[in-house]
């Protein structure tokens, strides 16, 4: 079975700043997808950025961007120019290519300070 | 127009209660799913359903049993209602066959039992 780990409960970060949050997951399969979740206190779950595996190019979208080393089983996410409404839990998230669910990591809460 | 809505968000029962949440995705998805956040925030799936059938079912008791109307809705009824019951409830939906992958979360249901 796959599992993701989330090493960081919490993050601090100062407004304009970059911040990394760490990602780890085991798996014995060679095509999966992996997703950043962010949840604000709203609760509401927001898909951040996916990464295919079997493209080696890191996924980027905007100010977020992952550094995916597959060999290493590490999938990590970049928060340039940290902005107050980017604190929030952000949850790691792995799925097998043709299977449907979600396995989460336990999440990362992100603070920011102004 | 929400793509994926549950109703109620918050519900508040006693213990033994029978309780039903709602969940309607207007994406034209063929899959949807029920994943659980218990107090700890930890993500898992419960359920997935695709065009109507159970494709996954993650070893939940049997209290819970979802129904599909059709591919538009899924629902989730809880007999018995004990007091771990208690957690935050997400539908979600997805498109299967597609290269994203993407699952889209509905607001979430608070469930309290007392």
């Amino acid at each position: 079975a796959q599992t993701v780990t989330q090493s960081q409960p919490e993050m601090s970060v100062q407004e304009a700043e970059t911040v990394t949050l760490s990602c780890t997951y085991d798996t014995s399969e060679s095509d999966y997808y992996l997703f950043w979740y962010k949840q604000p206190p709203s609760r509401q779950m927001i898909l951040v950025i996916r990464q295919e595996a079997y493209k080696q190019q890191n996924a980027t979208e905007n100010r977020f961007s992952v550094n995916f080393q597959k060999a290493a089983k590490s999938f990590s996410l970049k928060i340039s120019d940290s902005q107050l409404g980017d604190a929030a839990m952000y949850f790691c998230a792995y799925r097998s290519f043709g299977g449907n669910k979600l396995v989460f990591g336990a999440g990362t809460i992100l603070r920011v300070k102004s | 127009d929400t793509a994926v809505s549950q109703t109620p968000k918050y519900l508040v029962t006693q213990m033994g209660n029978d309780k039903s949440i709602k969940c309607e995705q207007n994406l034209g998805h063929d899959t949807m799913y029920w994943y659980k956040q218990d107090s700890k925030k930890f993500l898992k799936i419960m359920f997935s359903y695709n065009n109507k059938e159970l494709i996954i079912n993650e070893t939940v008791p049997n209290r819970f049993s979802p129904k599909s109307p059709d591919k538009a809705h899924l629902n989730l009824h809880i007999n018995s209602l004990e007091l771990g019951d208690s957690a935050v409830y997400f539908c979600a939906s997805s498109q299967e066959g597609t290269s994203a992958y993407e699952q889209y979360f509905g607001p979430g249901t608070r469930l309290t039992v007392t």
